[in-house]
């Protein structure tokens, strides 16, 4: 089944720009979704298909994916970004298909 | 306004059976794909099952196919998980979301709240 790797923890310090990745085989030629999870909440969708941010997710968000390797890039870091991050990707290529989910990135705001 | 909300989640020793419901409103369910993902205290997202609008396909992760049931009643605006044979490692905060578009690999827009399943003797 596909595999997909996040670093488990990010910080960054406000003001900054944070990257977070999501690493899989051949990632680039997969639609990529994001999700921010913070503390007894469910997840909401931050970015889409790559690089899409939904209606009043902040411009500060931005995703990238190419070769083996997603990116959500979250620019001018505030305290409220403080959150879990969700990769996930639709895995077409085995027998029985299904969504997959990386592993979660905690970003800490220093 | 979208809304979808679980019900049904709780207490079940092992071997147990229970079902999940997701009660969906302010939108056409008809025409929604939906899933249900889980996740278990502290840990992260688990995608359990996937039904298509008319429920004509299905699928489910391997680590619950043979023991969960996904469905919905169009009728009804509902989704549902059977969930049978349950096990230690099944507690989890049950989600069910729902598709943005009706089109495969499309990403969750809307998610319920959760509710809690919890298999202890």
């Amino acid at each position: 089944s596909y595999v997909l790797t996040q670093p488990p923890s990010v910080s960054v310090a406000p003001g900054k720009t944070a990257r977070i990745t999501c690493g899989g085989n051949n990632i680039g030629s997969k639609s990529v979704h994001w999700y921010q999870q913070k503390p007894g909440q469910a997840p909401v969708l931050v970015i889409y298909y790559d690089s899409d941010r939904p209606s009043g997710i902040p411009e500060r968000f931005s995703g990238s994916n190419s070769g083996n390797t997603a990116t959500l890039t979250i620019s001018r870091v505030e305290a409220g970004d403080e959150a879990d991050y969700y990769c996930q990707v639709w895995d077409s290529s085995s027998d029985h298909p299904g969504w997959v989910f990386g592993g979660g990135t905690k970003l800490t705001v220093l | 306004q979208v809304q979808l909300v679980e019900s049904g989640g709780g207490l079940v020793k092992p071997g147990g059976s229970l079902r999940l419901s997701c009660a969906a409103s302010g939108f056409t369910f008809s025409d929604y794909y939906m899933s249900w993902i889980r996740q278990a205290p502290g840990k992260g997202l688990e995608w359990v099952s996937y039904i298509s609008s008319s429920g004509s396909t299905i699928y489910y992760a391997d680590s619950v196919k043979g023991r969960f049931t996904i469905s919905r009643d169009n009728a009804k605006n509902s989704l549902y998980l059977q969930m049978n044979s349950l096990r230690a490692e099944d507690t989890a905060v049950y989600y069910c979301a729902r598709e943005k578009y009706s089109s495969s690999s499309s990403p969750f827009d809307y998610w319920g709240q959760g509710t809690l399943v919890t298999v202890s003797s």
